[in-house]
């Protein structure tokens, strides 16, 4: 099945600072999210961009699918940014009609501190 | 309500036992999602649903694993008898209907607070 890695693994951050999360995969997608897990567990759907860039206020998102990679950039990060990223894609070699499989990246774990 | 609920919030069972796991979307949202997120295998991807269709099972681990959707609303995740590795968040989302497969994934899904499973 298809791969995905995520990097760093975990990543400190001063308030404010800007920061790049990586996700590598290993096979053309046709579907490309970007979640993110607070500390207390509450999930929340970021993007889905199986190609192009995307943004929604300090963050966007950029996906490179010729070079199988998507990156998600945090912009003037808070502490509410900290939790867990994933990256989840499905490949294309697993799609058909109504089909929908995510595979997920065990995540970027960021922490901001004040 | 107005966003996604989930029964139990916890559940503690017995290895061998039957369990049932709920999930309520918001009110109008056609897809529905289950995910389980455990310390060993990360975050999954169990099953989604179209309406009361599931058109790709693929993803439930096992043979025990069943899920059904009624009246395009309410959700259950069955598990039949319980083994310890089965021990796990289980979480559900749900989002407006989808266009086509192009649109699957393009609607924000809505996750609810997840239901903790400690099988013993």
């Amino acid at each position: 099945g298809i791969q995905v890695e995520q990097s760093p693994p975990d990543l400190i951050l001063q308030e404010g600072a800007n920061s790049t999360l990586r996700c590598n995969f290993s096979d053309s997608v046709n579907n490309l999210q970007w979640f993110h897990q607070n500390p207390w567990g509450q999930l929340i759907n970021l993007f889905y961009i199986p190609s192009g860039t995307k943004q929604n206020g300090r963050l966007s998102a950029t996906t490179v699918a010729t070079e199988r990679y998507s990156l998600l950039y945090i912009s003037s990060s808070q502490t509410t940014d900290s939790g867990v990223y994933f990256c989840a894609v499905e490949g294309v070699a697993y799609s058909g009609a109504g089909s929908y499989q995510l595979t997920f990246g065990k995540g970027t774990k960021l922490s901001v501190i004040p | 309500g107005a966003g996604v609920s989930q029964s139990p919030s916890n559940k503690v069972t017995e290895k061998g036992k039957d369990v049932e796991l709920r999930c309520d979307p918001i009110s109008g949202h056609t897809a529905l999602y289950w995910y389980r997120q455990s310390l060993g295998q990360g975050l999954e991807f169990l099953i989604y649903f179209q309406g009361n269709s599931a058109p790709d099972k693929s993803g439930l681990p096992s043979d025990r694993f069943s899920a059904e959707r009624t009246g395009g609303s309410v959700s259950t995740l069955t598990i039949q008898r319980t083994q310890q590795e089965d021990s796990a968040v289980y979480l559900c989302a749900s989002s407006p209907t989808p266009g086509g497969l192009a649109g699957l994934g393009g609607e924000t899904q809505y996750f609810g607070p997840g239901t903790r499973l400690l099988v013993l």
